[in-house]
């Protein structure tokens, strides 16, 4: 079975440009999680879907950060403009179930990024 | 507020010996409790975790943990270590809210096995 992809590994953009990174999770898992992992911390949930609507997005700095699920499958998470402050390992992940369930989420390998 | 503390940055262990790796929780409720385990420049990789019943579970590589709810503790355990069990290691908590499947990590321990 596949794991939960993700794209890419790495990047380095300035402050104030754009990037986005791409997630595909497990097939048949129909939620999703976008985490931040700061150095030194442990990953923070950014956004989950439950198939292609949010159910949490409270930690989302709605300001610069967006995120889509088309079609229950596939998402991106964007950010515009970038700080310094966002340098970090963005981890995508998908379990099986969300609400009401205790079904563990399986991470990806993770995008690295470096705003300078 | 909900939270998950992790005392240890780092623990150190010879190959051979048990080790313990110290997580405690603040969160109402009966929270679900899980660990997991990174290696460098890979994802985080589920190991085990606690819903209901026996205090003890059993996990993935021949680890487990204790669920000691008085002291709100989860503290995750191997007999023999081994070198390839040097990783980072997790605990997360997903507060028992009836909603949505929200984990709250700790920052983290360091685990070094040495020879």
């Amino acid at each position: 079975e596949a794991g939960v992809a993700q794209s890419p590994r790495y990047k380095i953009i300035e402050k104030r440009q754009s990037v986005a990174f791409w997630c595909n999770p497990i097939s048949g898992h129909a939620t999703l999680y976008w985490y931040q992992q700061i150095l030194g911390q442990g990953p923070k949930l950014l956004i989950q879907f439950q198939n292609n609507g949010v159910v949490d997005d409270s930690q989302l700095p709605k300001d610069r950060f967006s995120a889509e699920r088309l079609k229950g499958v596939d998402s991106t998470l964007k950010i515009q403009p970038a700080k310094l402050e966002d340098s970090a390992v963005y981890l995508c992940a998908s379990s099986l179930g969300g609400t009401g369930s205790s079904y563990e989420q399986y991470f990806g390998p993770g995008t690295r990024l470096t705003v300078t | 507020a909900q939270s998950v503390a992790q005392p240890e940055d780092q623990v150190n262990v010879a190959e051979g010996n048990p080790l313990t790796v110290k997580c405690t929780y603040s969160v109402s409720g009966n929270p679900y409790l899980f660990w997991y385990v990174q290696y460098p420049n890979r994802g985080l990789q589920f190991l085990l975790k606690y819903i209901t019943g026996d205090n003890l579970v059993k996990g993935s590589y021949g680890f487990e943990a204790e669920f000691n709810k008085s002291q709100t503790s989860f503290h995750l355990k191997k007999p023999s270590a081994l070198v390839s069990d040097s990783a980072l290691y997790f605990c997360a908590v997903r507060p028992f809210s009836g909603g949505y499947n929200k984990l709250i990590f700790g920052a983290g321990t360091r685990l070094a096995v040495h020879p």
